[in-house]
């Protein structure tokens, strides 16, 4: 059964980088046609895609985001790794990553999720 | 490009049928999907590509739609069906309705 597992710290004060790992197991982060992605979902309720990157490290951000993000992939460690800078209290939400299938130019699907981890933006 | 889901919220009894529609603001072809979120958990995707049924999902969600309009059906509402519904757009930069909150009466 494929896994994620997100890491990080919980607390960032403003203007800091926020930074996140997720592991996977289950799975390997190199196999063709996934892409791993980290999707954030506000308090409010609202899910916002941050992007994603493949295993050779092409990536794929959100424009309202990008400028801000950085992802990287450590295929030894089979992890992947987000980072976002100069955040505020709008970047307060629950942080998941995310497998994305696509196969073929099929239309792509999110199909194994992790937990989430809550960050907050405050001093 | 953006996504408005109805309605925002109902609630309805075991064994109805229930539909939830999404409206994209510009064709996305087929390249929608559906996912159900209970409370503390992750989404789980149900349909793909508008109309695929997920691996492990029950035969009673069903799909449908393409260019703007889609919609996600329940045949027969089962007690574990409640939560909060969403669908997402994968066609470019990928975005989500602002989710349908369904209650069982």
């Amino acid at each position: 059964q494929v896994q994620l597992r997100e890491s990080g710290p919980g607390l960032v004060k403003p203007s800091q980088t926020l930074s996140l790992t997720c592991t996977v197991s289950g799975a390997s982060i190199s196999s063709g046609g996934h892409y791993w992605s980290w999707i954030r979902q506000y308090p409010g309720m609202g899910l916002e895609w941050i992007g994603y990157i493949y295993y050779s490290g092409n990536t794929y951000y959100n424009p309202s985001l990008k400028g801000r993000i950085t992802f990287s992939v450590d295929t030894s460690n089979n992890q992947f790794s987000l980072k976002l800078s100069s955040v505020t209290a709008a970047d307060t939400a629950v942080y998941y990553c995310a497998r994305m299938v696509s196969f073929g130019g099929a239309p792509p699907y999110f199909d194994f999720w992790g937990q989430g981890t809550l960050v907050t933006v405050s001093s | 490009i953006q996504m408005t889901q109805s309605p925002s919220s109902l609630s309805a009894s075991v064994g109805d049928r229930v539909t939830i529609t999404c409206r994209a603001s510009q064709t996305i072809r087929n390249y929608l999907n559906w996912f159900q979120q209970t409370p503390g958990k992750a989404p789980k995707v149900l349909i793909y590509a508008a109309s695929s049924l997920h691996d492990g999902v029950p035969s009673r969600f069903s799909g449908s739609g393409s260019g703007t309009d889609f919609s996600l059906t329940i045949s027969s509402l089962q007690p574990e069906d409640f939560g909060t519904y969403y669908c997402q757009q994968t066609f470019s930069a990928y975005t989500f309705g602002q989710g349908t909150k369904l209650e069982i009466k």
